[in-house]
Order: C-alpha cells, then sequence, then structure tokens
C-alpha cells in the first residue's frame, strides 16, 4: 500500500530564517504531488504541483519554491520566512491521473516567530 | 476563477441523527468530486468519491451528486461524536488542480 511521509511534524522558526520541508511517498511510482497550505480555520491553498522530477508549477507567487529531486520526494523551500509564511503545510500525492483523489500527509506545523 | 462553496458551519446534530453536509461549485465542467474528514489539528483524510450524477453508498456515509444544479452534499447517518470534525468538499476541475472549500465543522451531541 501507499504511504506518504512528512516531516517535521512541528517547526518554530524566526522571521527571516530559510525553510526546508521534505516529503516522500512510498508504494507508488511517478506520483503527482502537491504541496498545500492551510492557514487557521481556512481552506487549502494549493502552492505546488509536480507531474515529473523536476517539473514543478507555481500557483501562487511568494517566497517559497518547491523541487523534486527524484521521483518520489517532495520539497517545499524559503530562504527567507516571512510571518506571513505561518500555517498548516500539507504535502499530498495522487495517481498521475488528474481526476483522482489527493492523499495528504500528517503535516507540518509550521510558526514563524 | 473557479470556486467550492461551502456553510462553515457549525453543524450541530444529535447522536444517531443524520448529518447533511452542502457544497456547491461554479465551474460546470468539473468531473471529480472529493469528501474529506478533517480532525482538529490532523490533515484531512479522503472519505467519499463521486464522479456520476446520483447517490453513491459507502457505509453510513452516502455521496450524492447533481451536476446540472453544481450541487454535492454528504450524508452521514446514525452520525456518532467521533464524526465530530470539519468535512472538506473538493472539485477536480480539469486537469491537476483541485479546488478545496473552506469546510463546514459538524458537532454531533451525545
Amino acid at each position: 500500500s501507499q504511504t506518504i511521509h512528512q516531516w517535521p511534524a512541528t517547526l518554530v522558526q524566526p522571521v527571516g530564517s530559510p525553510l526546508s520541508l521534505e516529503c516522500t511517498v512510498e508504494g507508488t511510482s511517478n506520483p503527482n504531488l502537491y504541496w498545500y497550505r492551510q492557514a487557521a480555520g481556512r481552506g487549502l491553498q494549493l502552492l505546488f504541483y509536480s507531474v515529473g522530477i523536476g517539473q514543478i508549477s507555481s500557483e501562487v507567487p511568494q517566497n517559497l519554491s518547491a523541487s523534486r529531486p527524484q521521483d518520489r520526494q517532495f520539497i517545499l523551500s524559503s530562504k527567507k520566512l516571512l510571518l506571513s509564511d505561518s500555517g498548516f503545510y500539507l504535502c499530498a500525492w495522487s495517481v498521475q491521473s488528474g481526476d483522482q483523489p489527493q492523499h495528504f500527509g500528517d503535516g507540518t506545523r509550521l510558526s514563524i516567530l | 476563477q473557479k470556486e467550492v462553496e461551502q456553510n462553515s458551519g457549525p453543524l450541530s446534530v444529535p447522536e444517531g441523527a443524520i448529518a447533511s453536509l452542502n457544497c456547491t461549485y461554479s465551474d460546470r465542467g468539473s468531473q471529480s468530486f472529493f469528501w474529506y474528514r478533517q480532525y482538529s489539528g490532523k490533515s484531512p483524510e479522503l472519505i467519499m468519491f463521486i464522479y456520476s450524477n446520483g447517490d453513491k453508498e459507502d457505509g453510513r456515509f452516502t455521496a450524492q451528486l447533481n451536476k446540472a444544479s453544481q450541487y454535492v452534499s454528504l450524508l452521514i447517518r446514525d452520525s456518532q461524536p467521533s464524526d465530530s470534525a470539519t468535512y472538506l468538499c473538493a472539485v477536480n476541475t480539469g486537469g491537476f488542480k483541485t479546488i478545496f472549500g473552506a469546510g463546514t465543522r459538524l458537532f454531533v451531541k451525545a
């Protein structure tokens, strides 16, 4: 069966510091991968999605970036965090067909001080 | 802009009752519809998906889709306190993008 791992679970970072969140998927090949952010009491905001190694689509212009160095690895990064980057970051995967459901990792709760 | 709308709630129902959660979407070309359950502080968990008009049942859950009215709903029969959570409606509008509603909070009273 497929599993998705996301870490760390919680993170507290000062403003201006860098960020690296990692997500890996097991049990499937060539998945679609997604990064979402959820602000408190809000819906899911799609940040990036990837349909293959090195292929990244950005949905929201901001100080975040994403990379997919391996088929089942997805990384979310920032060079300098802003206060507004606080939130619950979720990685998700789906099979390649676009109309299939997405499955989420446990998420990273990021607090910026 | 493509949108998915849900009543934020909270929707409060007594234990054993039917909870009815509703969702409307703006993109008439949408083909795939999903319901997720999200407990406080946790990530969303897929509970139902539906692609065709009509009803789809899975245990205590029934998803209903009406593409003409651009309306999708989730019924939870015999509601339990453990069903208390936020329910997210999600719609695939084509390609690789799925739009999520902000969710409806459900509270089941014991």
